[in-house]
């Protein structure tokens, strides 16, 4: 059964470091998201992202934060330069038009 | 803006015990969904509800919408310990009338079942 996946399982930085958090999505899907959880707080939108450009955006999604798409099965979030309260698990998850996302296992960034 | 709110927060159960975890809405769901979270894992997704009076079944596993399509509740029936884990409520952001668009989650359920 097709699935998303996300590398690193866990990224280490330091904080002022930039990092790149990857994503394959699931390989029929349009419709691409990132999503973060504070451990112990509830899991936050982030962003969309179709047809090469970023449908919405929260208010965390500042420009600190980026994505992209970079070629045919790769979509990445990055955060420029990174901050102690950027520590979450960043979920990546994908979606058919009008479907269910299906949510990536995630990527624990800690941000020293 | 919209919020879900889940209860219990926490759930302790025998093994072979039924449940019923709630979530409520504060305003109309245009879609609600069900996924499990086991600790420092993804979500998994186990069901989506749209249509007011809807249920769906899977394995031992319940979701309702009531009819006003404000209120969810997942029930399990005879809870293994695979149960386990963090049950999280997702709504349809309200900047999209159908199913697509950002989601807004609950702030979970966390489920333990004691064999």
């Amino acid at each position: 059964e097709p699935e998303v996946t996300q590398t690193p399982s866990h990224q280490v930085t330091q904080m002022g470091q930039e990092v790149i958090l990857r994503c394959v999505p699931i390989s029929n899907h349009l419709y691409f998201y990132w999503y973060r959880q504070i451990l112990g707080q509830k899991v936050e939108f982030l962003v969309s992202f179709y047809n090469n450009e970023i449908s919405e955006k929260s208010e965390i999604f500042d420009d600190q934060f980026s994505v992209e798409r970079p070629d045919g099965s790769n979509f990445t979030l990055k955060i420029r330069s990174t901050k102690l309260e950027d520590s979450a698990m960043y979920f990546c998850a994908s979606s058919r038009q009008g479907g269910t996302q299906y949510f990536g296992p995630g990527t624990r960034l800690t941000v020293l | 803006s919209q919020e879900l709110e889940q209860s219990p927060q926490s759930l302790i159960v025998q093994e072979g015990k039924n449940l019923t975890i709630n979530c409520t809405s504060s305003k109309t769901l245009y879609g609600l969904y069900w996924y499990k979270q086991k600790y420092g894992e993804g979500l998994i997704f186990l069901m989506m509800l749209q249509k007011g009076g809807e249920e769906k079944s899977h394995e031992k596993i319940t979701a309702k919408l009531d009819e006003k399509k404000q209120q969810s509740s997942l029930h399990i029936t005879a809870s293994q310990p695979s149960h386990a884990g963090t049950y999280l409520c997702g709504a349809v952001g309200p900047t999209y009338g159908g199913s697509q668009g950002n989601l807004i989650f609950g702030k979970g359920t966390k489920l333990s079942v004691k064999p």
